[in-house]
Formats: structure tokens, sequence, C-alpha cells
């Protein structure tokens, strides 16, 4: 099993749409976790930091769940220059430094 | 101060030949990431410096692998004898201790292809 999964995609929704994606990561001790954002053949940069209690960054929502295991990213009100690979990211131990990505959803939004 | 940098953006090289790469971090980060990411995948740990001591290595990082952060600041990453499993993009990323909700920044990476 591999130590962080996401859903490939890609997902093709359309400009307004609402889209979510869900990662999975199976050390029980991870502390913290992020979604980053990687645009085609560009270097990742950071989305957003996934807190305990969820947060939101404008159109941007992201729950954790520690219970199951998974975190989440939701999108509201799609826009195209969404399209983009967005990677769930989970660092086993706080301020730890060997932070394992997932593999990335990929996500085209269309006029 | 613009970010991490990373030299080169592009290196094609023969197999078999010694490659090396360079990554000049933000200068108040203490903390430096070694990433490869090859095409469909996210990026995987290779190695990480705080200052000038390499903490970790991946089980990744065979002996033809070698990174150095001589004196905390620019780091290195050499491949000698490159084989064709070595194409990939070679990502540098930093960071502050103490600020690590702040996430990494990264390079914009070096893209190697071994022909």
């Amino acid at each position: 099993r591999k130590e962080v999964e996401q859903d490939p995609g890609p997902f093709n929704v359309p400009e307004g749409a609402t889209v979510a994606f869900n990662c999975t990561y199976s050390n029980s001790a991870s502390q913290s976790f992020f979604w980053y954002r990687q645009d085609c053949r560009k270097e990742p940069k950071l989305l957003m930091s996934v807190y305990s209690s969820g947060n939101e960054d404008g159109r941007f929502t992201a729950q954790l769940n520690r219970a199951s295991q998974y975190i989440s990213l939701l999108i509201r009100d799609s826009k195209l220059s969404d399209s983009a690979t967005y990677l769930c990211v989970v660092n086993p131990l706080m301020g730890g430094f060997k932070t394992i990505f997932g593999a990335g959803t990929r996500l085209f939004v269309k006029a | 101060d613009t970010g991490v940098s990373q030299n080169p953006r592009h290196k094609i090289t023969k197999r078999g030949q010694n490659v090396t790469f360079r990554c000049d971090p933000i200068s108040e980060h203490n903390r430096l990431y070694w990433y490869r990411q090859t095409l469909g995948q996210g990026p995987e740990f290779l190695t990480y410096f705080q200052n000038e001591a390499q903490l970790e290595k991946s089980r990744l990082l065979s002996d033809r692998f070698s990174a150095e952060r001589p004196k905390g600041s620019f780091s290195t990453l050499e491949i000698q004898r490159t084989e064709q499993g070595d194409s990939a993009m070679y990502l540098c990323a930093s960071s502050l201790s103490g600020r690590e909700a702040y996430g990494y920044t990264f390079g914009s990476g070096t893209r190697l292809t071994v022909v």
C-alpha cells in the first residue's frame, strides 16, 4: 500500500462547478498535511496547509479526518486557471522533513 | 531574494557520464531538500540537510548519488555513471525550521535526460 494515495483522475469539470478530491494516508502517526498545486512542467507550489479543524482560503476548503486517515480538498466555482495537478502531502512527524507526496490528481476545467 | 534557484534548468547527458546540479535556497532557510519526480508521479524524497549536516538519505539514493551542502548555503547533487533510469526532474526545496506549517518552497527543478 502506498503511503499517500490519490485518485489520479483526470477530473474534467465545467467552469463554475464544485469539485472535491480525497487523499488517504497510511501512517496514523502523521502530523501535518498540505495540498500543493503543480502546473504542467512546473514546480509544486503550496496551496494550503490542512488543519485538524479544517480551513478555508477563498474558494478552497481543506478537511482532515484523522479517524479515517484522509484529507480532502474542495474547490468551489472552478476557474479555467484551476486546471493543474493537485498533490496531497503528508509529514509523518511534526516538523519532520521526510515529506511524502501523493502522485497527484489532475484537474481540467473547461469553458 | 527571489526564491529557490536551481541550475541548470535542463541537462542532457550520455549514459555513464557524471552530472552535477546546484541549488541555492532562500537565504534564511536552514533546511534544504532534494526530491526526484518522474512523469505521472509525485516528488520522491532523496535527501535532507539542516544547515550543512545531511540528516537523512532515502534508499532511492544509491551509491552513485551524493549531495553536499558545504557551508549550509547552496547544495550540489552529483550523479555518477548516469543510467537511463536516472532521467527525471530533480527538485530542490527549502524551508525554515519552526515554520513547517508554511510548507516548502521549491525551485524550478533540473530536468535530466540520459541518452
